[in-house]
């Protein structure tokens, strides 16, 4: 997938537990994005960061925080996972005009 | 905030036969991609097309920006077409990249 890896690629936690999920590219581009894939709906966005520590809320941010110390790194943290968490998570990278690649998710539960 | 519409939302067809997907966004766009995902969940940038009518074998895609639609056309259905084909916008004003997706158009290619 371009240099795009996430992990874990399952993952099965608590509620009320922590989690945090890893993108990690090996390209060295500025854009990176998290967005979570629920049956029904396309992708939504949860944050996008555009730099080293420079990052913004998207669509459904709630619940969610993120952090980018290395350009190669974006990070996803679930403070306290709850059920309506559950969700397939994906990572992006974007290279203007229009190079879109994606990880190859992950799938996580909360129950 | 700009709305994007697919249709049909389910499509159910014998190989070889040939598919129009469409596309509708409210406002106007800097970028428009198509992406198709296939049965394992991997997303695949298809065309990046903003205006003007792309093509790659037996796919081909036209937007048409002043009526806000995009088509996709499927010629020749084979059954590695199966999967979700997603429509997603970037919006003109402050989109950092970002993209608005539509719920997808689910294609099912019989043998």
């Amino acid at each position: 997938d371009a240099g795009i890896t996430q992990s874990p690629r399952h993952k099965v936690t608590e509620t009320g537990t922590p989690v945090t999920l890893r993108c990690h590219q090996t390209e060295n581009h500025r854009y990176m994005y998290w967005y979570r894939q629920d049956p029904g709906h396309g992708l939504r966005l949860i944050h996008y960061s555009y730099g080293v520590k420079d990052t913004d809320k998207g669509e459904v941010s709630d619940g969610y925080s993120v952090s980018r110390s290395k350009t190669e790194d974006f990070l996803l943290t679930l403070e306290s996972a709850t059920s309506s968490q559950t969700s397939v998570y994906f990572c992006a990278i974007s290279v203007p005009p229009g190079g879109y690649t994606f990880g190859s998710g992950t799938r996580l539960t909360v129950v | 905030g700009i709305q994007v519409e697919q249709s049909p939302p389910d499509l159910i067809l014998q190989e070889g036969a040939n598919s129009t997907l469409r596309c509708n966004f409210s406002d106007s766009v800097n970028n428009l991609q198509w992406f198709h995902q296939n049965p394992w969940g991997q997303l695949i940038n298809l065309f990046y097309i903003p205006s003007g009518t792309k093509q790659n074998g037996r796919l081909s895609a036209t937007t048409v920006a002043t009526e806000r639609y995009s088509l996709l056309y499927i010629s020749s259905s084979q059954t590695t077409d199966s999967g979700v084909y997603f429509c997603a916008v970037e919006p003109r004003v402050d989109s950092n990249y970002q993209l608005i997706w539509g719920a997808g158009t689910k294609l099912i290619i019989k043998p």
